[in-house]
């Protein structure tokens, strides 16, 4: 069966820091792989999604990026963090033409 | 791309009452429609999805939807709640018409809460 897989769980981290953010999945080939975005009160913001390795589309113009370096990995990173990107990012992946999406238990990020 | 609108942010509710939780999305086309469901402390999970055929859809836990096309909705429904219903719950539809690799958009989700 497929699993997804995300680290750290939490990150504190001053602003100015890099981040480096992490999503592994198993069991499937040729994922394609999400990076959301969860604020309380605004549901979920879609940042970055990717149909094949090197292959990166983002959505909203800000202070972060992704890379999918292999088939099963997408990394969300900053060079300096802002103090408006603290969240809770999640990492999802689907497989076929629906749409359905597959999440990890998420990642959430304090910036001070 | 499709938005979506899920008209009560918080709703409080006692056991064993009936819960219809709205979601409405902003235009036609083929659609795929989701409901998921976030446990406290748990990672997000599907609750039901529509595709195709019967519009009335039946998820886990005893919770259905019905895909209204003229009315462009997709409400969550269940007769009568528990307290572990207690969660917040996300109505989605795929970005694009026809679905795809574009992802999901998501509504601002409701927070539901079953007092004993």
């Amino acid at each position: 069966s497929q699993t997804i897989h995300q680290w750290p769980a939490t990150l504190v981290q001053p602003v100015g820091s890099p981040l480096s953010l992490e999503c592994t999945v198993e069991g499937t080939s040729n994922p394609n792989l999400y990076w959301y975005r969860q604020a309380a009160g605004r549901g979920l913001q879609l940042l970055f999604y990717s149909v094949g390795i090197g292959q990166i589309s983002s959505e909203v113009p800000q202070n972060l990026s992704a890379s999918r370096p292999q088939d099963r990995q997408f990394i969300l990173s900053s060079k300096k963090l802002l103090l408006s990107d603290s969240g809770f990012y999640l990492c999802a992946w689907s497989g076929g033409g629906t749409g359905e999406l597959f999440f990890g238990e998420g990642s959430r990020l304090t910036v001070l | 791309a499709q938005s979506v609108s899920q008209h009560n942010h918080h709703v409080i509710l006692s056991e064993a009452a009936s819960l219809e939780l709205g979601c409405n999305y902003s235009y036609g086309g083929t659609v795929n429609l989701f409901w998921y469901v976030q446990y406290p402390g748990q990672h997000l999970q599907l609750l039901l999805k529509y595709f195709s055929g019967d519009p009335l859809v039946k998820g886990i836990t005893g919770f259905e939807a019905e895909f209204i096309k003229s009315k462009f909705s997709f409400n969550l429904r269940k007769p009568s709640v528990q307290w572990s219903d207690t969660a917040e719950y996300f109505c989605a539809v795929n970005r694009y018409s026809g679905g795809g690799a574009d992802g999901l958009t998501f509504g601002k989700g409701t927070h539901l809460i079953i007092q004993p």
